[in-house]
């Protein structure tokens, strides 16, 4: 795998409560993402950046913020968790948009 | 809507045999499709990626065709491995006016056998 780390690997938490989910890379990559993957879908953007503190929305971005206050990290914040948002989580980057992401291990987050 | 398609579902083979996984899309316009390895319990892989004037890209057993014409990508795999067992995802890239988009496809598992 390319430098991504992602942390925690594994979560369960109850409904209501704020989560935290860490992307770590050390490719110096431009980009980094989040993604969502869910049994019956193609993974599924949550959110994006392009730079220190550039951030963008995806096309589930609802319920979830991010933060990139460093060029090697991309945090992702469940403000409220709700069962919905059970899911494996993904973050991933690339050099530039129209190269070839590299994805990190993923989180399996349970929300009970 | 800009929809990425892929078949078969799921699809078992014997060691050693070859296969090939189709993508259909309908995406536009069109920048580039990628093909992407996913073992269980891990993120995907880049196998290739291919952009309009490009209609073959092999990566050692892996060889992608690409039709833009149809819209039609397929993933061929020669003298199949236990280790190709994985999850195998079709991208299509879009342009947009702020950068680009990508569509998932929701895979194809395929299971190589002894």
């Amino acid at each position: 795998d390319a430098g991504i780390t992602q942390s925690p690997r594994h979560k369960v938490t109850e409904t209501g409560t704020p989560v935290t989910l860490r992307c770590h890379q050390t490719e110096n990559h431009r980009y980094m993402y989040w993604y969502r993957q869910d049994p019956g879908h193609g993974l599924r953007l949550i959110h994006y950046s392009y730079g220190v503190k550039d951030t963008d929305k995806g096309e589930v971005s609802d319920g979830y913020s991010v933060s990139r206050s460093k060029t090697e990290d991309f945090l992702l914040t469940l403000e409220s968790a709700t069962s919905s948002q059970t899911s494996v989580y993904f973050c991933a980057t690339s050099h530039s948009l129209n190269e070839k992401l590299f994805f990190g291990s993923g989180t399996q987050l349970s929300v009970l | 809507k800009n929809q990425v398609e892929q078949s078969p579902q799921s699809l078992i083979i014997l060691e050693g045999k070859n296969c090939t996984l189709q993508c259909n899309y309908t995406v536009s316009p069109f920048s580039n499709l990628r093909w992407y390895k996913q073992d269980t319990g891990r993120g995907p892989v880049s196998l290739t990626i291919m952009t309009f004037s490009e209609n073959t890209k092999s990566n050692g057993r892996y060889t992608a065709t690409l039709d833009a014409d149809t819209k039609q990508s397929s993933l061929h795999i020669t003298a199949s491995q236990l280790s190709d067992s994985a999850s195998y995802i079709c991208v299509v890239s879009a342009q947009k006016q702020a950068g680009t988009a990508l569509i998932f496809g929701k895979g194809t598992t395929l299971s190589v056998s002894s």
